[in-house]
């Protein structure tokens, strides 16, 4: 059966230090992946999605960056974080066929301070 | 473009109340709905689906009903329990892109 990871689970970062959320799905092959931001008392925003290894597109101008140097895994990134980078971020990940619903990791609680 | 507009929140309810959550949409051409829920501190999990007009999408009680004459896909329960206790999400996949469109979530408390 096919599983999604997310590390760390939680993160507090003081503002202008760097950013690393790692994400890796397991049992499935060529997906798909999705980064989402759900900021406090509110909906979730697509950041990023991924077709394919090194094809990445962007959803929302901001100082986050995305990357996915293996088939499998999705990294989110920023050089600098600002205290708005606060929220819970999520990594998805559906199959290649249309229609395919997406399915969720468990998400990593950011804290900028 | 495409949006979900849902009731805003949050709702409480009594155990064993009716529930009924609104979302209506906006797309181009024939998109699939769905519902998510997140539990507290959780990511999302798919609850149901439906891919095209009049499908009724149905899981642990909950019921949708896509309909295309009013756009919507209210979410309904018969009878909630404290274990319902979540955020609800709609969201639409309008097809020609392999992208969700997300309402912005409804957060339900059922006391017991």
């Amino acid at each position: 059966s096919q599983t999604i990871h997310q590390w760390p689970a939680t993160l507090v970062q003081p503002v202008g230090s760097p950013l690393s959320l790692e994400c890796t799905v397991e049992g499935t092959s060529n997906p798909n992946l999705y980064w989402y931001r759900q900021a406090a008392g509110r909906g979730l925003q697509l950041l990023f999605y991924s077709v394919g290894i090194g094809q990445i597109s962007s959803e929302v101008p901001q100082n986050l960056s995305a990357s996915r140097p293996q088939d499998r895994q999705f990294i989110l990134s920023s050089k600098k974080l600002l205290l708005s980078d606060s929220g819970f971020y999520l990594c998805a990940w559906s199959g290649s066929v249309a229609l395919d619903e997406q399915y969720f990791g468990p998400g990593t609680r950011l804290t900028v301070t | 473009g495409n949006s979900v507009t849902q009731m805003e929140g949050p709702v409480t309810l009594s155990e064993e109340a009716f529930l009924t959550i609104n979302c209506t949409y906006t797309a181009t051409g024939y998109p699939s709905l769905f519902w998510y829920v997140q539990y507290p501190g959780e990511g999302l999990q798919l609850l149901l689906k439906a891919t095209k007009a009049d499908d009724k999408g149905s899981n642990k009680g909950f019921e949708a009903t896509y309909r295309k004459e009013t756009t919507s896909f209210h979410l309904e329960k018969g009878s909630v329990q404290v274990s319902d206790s979540a955020v609800y999400f709609c969201a639409l996949d309008p097809r020609d892109a392999r992208q969700l469109t997300f309402g912005s979530g409804t957060q339900l408390t059922v006391l017991p």
